[in-house]
């Protein structure tokens, strides 16, 4: 049973770019869970989405950035325009139904 | 409860000592806890959980202790080794599969 996958790892992306971080949950897990983290810093909760349903965004910037979970595929986490203080490291979760997360590498997006 | 960007707090022991890391949650509704490690350039990694049923709950050589009365949570590793060398974040979730995490502890273990 493969872990959270996450992709790119590292991702480099110019001032006004589109970034799409993905997501694949571990098999079974229909709950995901996306996180930012500058250095030296905690984890910010951004979005917690079940499949197709966006369940709690309270922690995502009401502009650029949105975020999804199909039926089928990844979850994916779209910032659009990227400006420099986007540049974080980007953790996505996923947890069966009831149960502990588990967290995937991390996508690290530099923002040039 | 959540991060709030703060810089992270620090704590150094001796390798071979007992580590004790805190956390203080802000929701009594809380019925689940999480404890993670991250290293370094890695996402966060699951060490031991307990329920809001359980005031203590062991694994091997890290111990979590929680205090609902006062909205605390402990994590003890015992004979801390250089490997121990991380941040620990607790994590508080909600029924309903909410996480909170809370802003982390860097632990610097000293040879």
């Amino acid at each position: 049973n493969a872990g959270v996958m996450q992709n790119p790892r590292h991702l480099v992306r110019r001032r006004g770019q589109e970034a799409r971080l993905r997501c694949s949950p571990m098999k079974g897990h229909s709950h995901v869970y996306w996180y930012r983290q500058l250095p030296e810093e905690g984890l910010k909760f951004m979005v917690y989405l079940q499949k197709e349903n966006i369940i709690d965004e309270s922690g995502m910037p009401k502009e650029r950035f949105s975020a999804e979970f199909p039926k089928e595929g990844p979850s994916i986490l779209r910032i659009q325009q990227v400006v420099r203080g986007d540049s974080a490291a980007y953790f996505c979760a996923s947890s069966p139904q009831e149960g502990k997360a588990f967290f995937g590498q991390g996508t690290r997006l530099t923002v040039v | 409860g959540e991060s709030v960007g703060l810089h992270l707090p620090t704590l150094s022991v001796q390798e071979g000592d007992n580590s004790i890391i805190n956390c203080a949650y802000s929701n009594s509704a809380s019925d689940y806890f999480i404890w993670y490690k991250q290293e370094s350039g890695k996402g966060p990694q699951f060490i031991i959980d307990i329920r809001s049923n359980m005031d203590k709950r062991q694994g091997q050589r890290v111990t979590v202790l929680l205090n609902k009365t006062v909205k605390h949570l402990s994590l003890q590793i015992a004979a801390t080794q250089p490997g121990d060398s991380a941040v620990y974040f607790c994590a508080e979730i909600i029924t309903g599969n909410q996480f909170y995490f809370g802003t982390g502890t860097s632990l610097t273990v000293i040879p």
